[in-house]
């Protein structure tokens, strides 16, 4: 069975910064593109950024919202997965899932498997 | 960026209606499209990927089509299980965006 397992969500004041961590089983984490996908309260899913693998030189993309600030992170040793969020401000305030970035030919990728989800609040 | 818009925002139907969900995208995206169903408080699941194919496990009664730039999921016959907010999503090119979004609700 895969899982991924969110941690390290929690209460921050704006400026501040978080780590959130995903362990990740039941799957060949190190074969694989990874990404963060946030959804704001009441709002919708947001690409946060991803970060592929080995093979691809563990390369990282990010959404305009976060470039700067968030950082992906991978240890395939451990089948981790990190985003080190740094200056953060109330509209990061969200549930930041932990994904699979399935790569399948060409540009058809998707999102297969999905943690439950961490809440990040930013507030003063 | 490509930008995705659906519609409705929302909409209320019975069970056993069939629904019908648009996504439309900003430019061309060949059929580089999936669809995700959230409920909340659980993790959203993949629907439909590469505009077509149906994820395994993902029942018969859903399927999708395309026609140009606009999308189309469907559900035949709605069950209690599939009230929820409906997600179309580009993977055409980066960033990655996803569409604002469809909820169906019980009439």
């Amino acid at each position: 069975e895969v899982q991924l397992v969110e941690s390290g969500g929690g209460l921050v004041q704006p400026g501040g910064s978080l780590r959130l961590s995903c362990a990740v089983s039941g799957l060949t984490f190190s074969d694989h593109s990874m990404a963060w996908v946030r959804q704001a309260p009441g709002k919708g899913l947001e690409w946060v950024g991803r970060i592929r693998d080995k093979a691809n030189s563990y390369t990282t993309d990010y959404g305009a919202s976060v470039t700067g600030r968030f950082t992906i992170s991978r240890d395939d040793s451990t089948k981790s997965l990190y985003l080190q969020m740094t200056n953060l401000r109330a509209d990061d305030t969200a549930v930041y899932f932990c994904v699979r970035d399935y790569f399948l030919v060409g540009a058809v990728r998707y999102f297969d498997f999905w943690g439950q989800g961490t809440l990040v609040s930013v507030s003063s | 960026d490509i930008q995705m818009t659906q519609s409705p925002s929302s909409l209320s139907a019975s069970i056993g209606d069939r629904v019908t969900i648009s996504c439309r995208a900003s430019q061309s995206i060949s059929t580089y499209l999936n669809w995700y169903q959230c409920k909340p408080g659980t993790a959203p699941k993949l629907l439909v990927y590469a505009t077509f194919t149906l994820e395994s496990g993902v029942p018969s009664r859903f399927s999708a089509s395309r026609s140009g730039t606009h999308f189309t999921l469907n559900i035949s016959s709605l069950q209690p299980e599939d009230f929820a907010t409906y997600y179309c999503q580009q993977s055409y090119s980066l960033p990655v965006t996803f569409g604002p979004g469809t909820k169906v609700e019980i009439k």
